[in-house]
């Protein structure tokens, strides 16, 4: 079965410097990748997602992740942090498996990112 | 999001009252999700369905039922509401295949007392 691990709690910037968050995930084939980022109050909405071909990938929001397939991680990166990027932010990870055929999303336990203006 | 709606968005009930959350696509998607949200957890599959009528139990199942009349609707209900049932819960929606991912309501907060 496959697994996310999101070692960070909490991680706080200042506005305007550099934010990685990790991911690492545990799954025996090639994996489906995803990033979510959650606003207080609200649901989460698809940041960036990871399938097959350039291992950097581009999302929203100015956000960008690696895929690492030798350290089993999928960090999410952006250069400069905003005071609105403010929020929880999920990594998750796609296997098919559900009866139906369906592809199952497993979270990770979330990182919540305060930005210190 | 667009496409999503839950309901309510708020609700407060009393431990040992049955509770029905809605949760309504615009889509036409196929796969339907209920998600529990707890600090700490992240989120965790309550249940799920994969047409009208067919639904399947995912990790946290115990104490909820659900039903899907039409593919528009999936209802998911606290057949007697407990303490530990107090969370946010989501709906998503997917189309099912392995790169698609899953557009998410904006939940909805329940408080059992």
């Amino acid at each position: 079965a496959q697994s996310v691990t999101q070692p960070d709690i909490h991680i706080t910037v200042s506005e305007g410097a550099s934010l990685e968050l990790r991911c690492n995930y545990s799954y025996g084939a090639t994996p489906y990748l995803f990033w979510y980022v959650q606003s207080p109050g609200q649901g989460l909405q698809l940041l960036l997602k990871y399938f097959s071909g350039d291992t950097l990938v581009q999302g929203i929001k100015g956000f960008e992740a690696e895929f690492k397939r030798s350290q089993s991680s999928f960090n999410l990166r952006k250069p400069s942090v905003h005071w609105s990027d403010a929020a929880e932010y999920f990594c998750a990870v796609g296997a098919l498996g559900l009866t139906g055929g369906g592809n199952k999303l497993t979270f990770g336990t979330g990182t919540q990112l305060k930005v210190e203006l | 999001d667009a496409g999503i709606t839950q309901s309510p968005r708020h609700k407060v009930t009393e431990t040992g009252t049955p509770v029905t959350l809605r949760c309504h696509q615009t889509e036409n998607h196929r796969y339907m999700y209920w998600y529990r949200q707890d600090p700490g957890h992240g989120l965790r599959l309550i249940h799920y369905s994969y047409g009208v009528k067919d639904t399947d139990k995912g990790e946290v199942s115990d104490g909820y039922s659900v039903s899907r009349s039409k593919t528009e609707d999936f209802l998911l209900t606290l057949e007697s509401a407990t303490s530990s049932q107090t969370s946010v819960y989501f709906c998503a929606i997917s189309e099912g295949y392995l790169a698609g991912g899953y557009t998410f309501g904006s939940g909805t907060r329940l408080t059992v007392v």
